[in-house]
């Protein structure tokens, strides 16, 4: 069955960084678009970034355009999210998740892992 | 940037009542819309795409009706899993993929 599992997450100073992993399993992962999606506190879904099956193709909230990067190693069946420049609003659960339809940028993020918690606080 | 504005933010639902859920969209985005519920502690999880097609394994009692600018997520019959929070997202503009701000459907 598809599995997604993130890791890499933990407390950081304010300005500091950290490296996301997600780390596929179940489906040919080469194949698939896979999403960032973030969530503070007691708050609402936020989409991050997203990166195309083949990792040519990458795209940003404005919110963290110019200090994240989003990348994949197909030959690992992982995705990672560098993180840098970090402050409190950042804080959050963060997911990935990806569709059931290989190839294709939307119609639902069917799989989500169960998310790792980033803390910004000095 | 499509923004997704969800109602009522708080729903107070009897076990076996039907819930109706609603969204709206900044400008049309067609079917483009699906529907996430997240119960506490856990990740979303997709119940609706394309506005109205249960995704797999979503009972019948779930259903979407829309398009355009104006959504619904209705529960026929809520059961005790069911309380949770609901959100909407729009793919058909993007980047960004937007959410709205998710409606809460509590036990009354």
């Amino acid at each position: 069955q598809v599995q997604l599992v993130e890791s890499g997450g933990g407390v950081v100073q304010p300005g500091r960084s950290l490296r996301l992993s997600c780390a596929a399993s179940g489906f040919s992962f080469s194949s698939y678009v896979i999403h960032w999606v973030r969530q503070a506190p007691d708050k609402g879904l936020e989409w991050v970034a997203v990166i195309s099956y083949d990792g040519n193709n990458k795209y940003y909230a404005d919110s963290v355009k110019g200090r994240f990067t989003v990348s994949r190693d197909n030959s690992k069946n992982t995705l990672y999210l560098q993180m840098n420049s970090l402050s409190a609003e950042d804080t959050a659960i963060y997911y990935c998740a990806s569709g059931s339809v290989a190839y294709n940028y939307g119609r639902g993020f069917d799989y989500w892992g169960q998310g790792t918690l980033v803390t910004v606080s000095s | 940037e499509v923004v997704m504005t969800q109602s009522p933010a708080t729903l107070s639902v009897s076990p076996g009542e039907r819930a109706t859920l609603s969204c709206r969209a900044s400008q049309s985005i067609g079917s483009d819309l699906a529907w996430y519920q997240q119960k506490p502690g856990q990740a979303p999880r997709l119940l609706i795409y394309g506005a109205s097609t249960r995704a797999t394994g979503i009972p019948a009692r779930f259903s979407g009706s829309g398009s355009g600018t104006e959504f619904t997520l209705t529960i026929s019959s809520l059961q005790s899993e069911d309380f949770a929070v609901f959100y909407c997202q729009q793919y058909n503009y993007w980047p960004p993929w937007t959410f709205g701000q998710g409606t809460k459907v509590e036990i009354k």
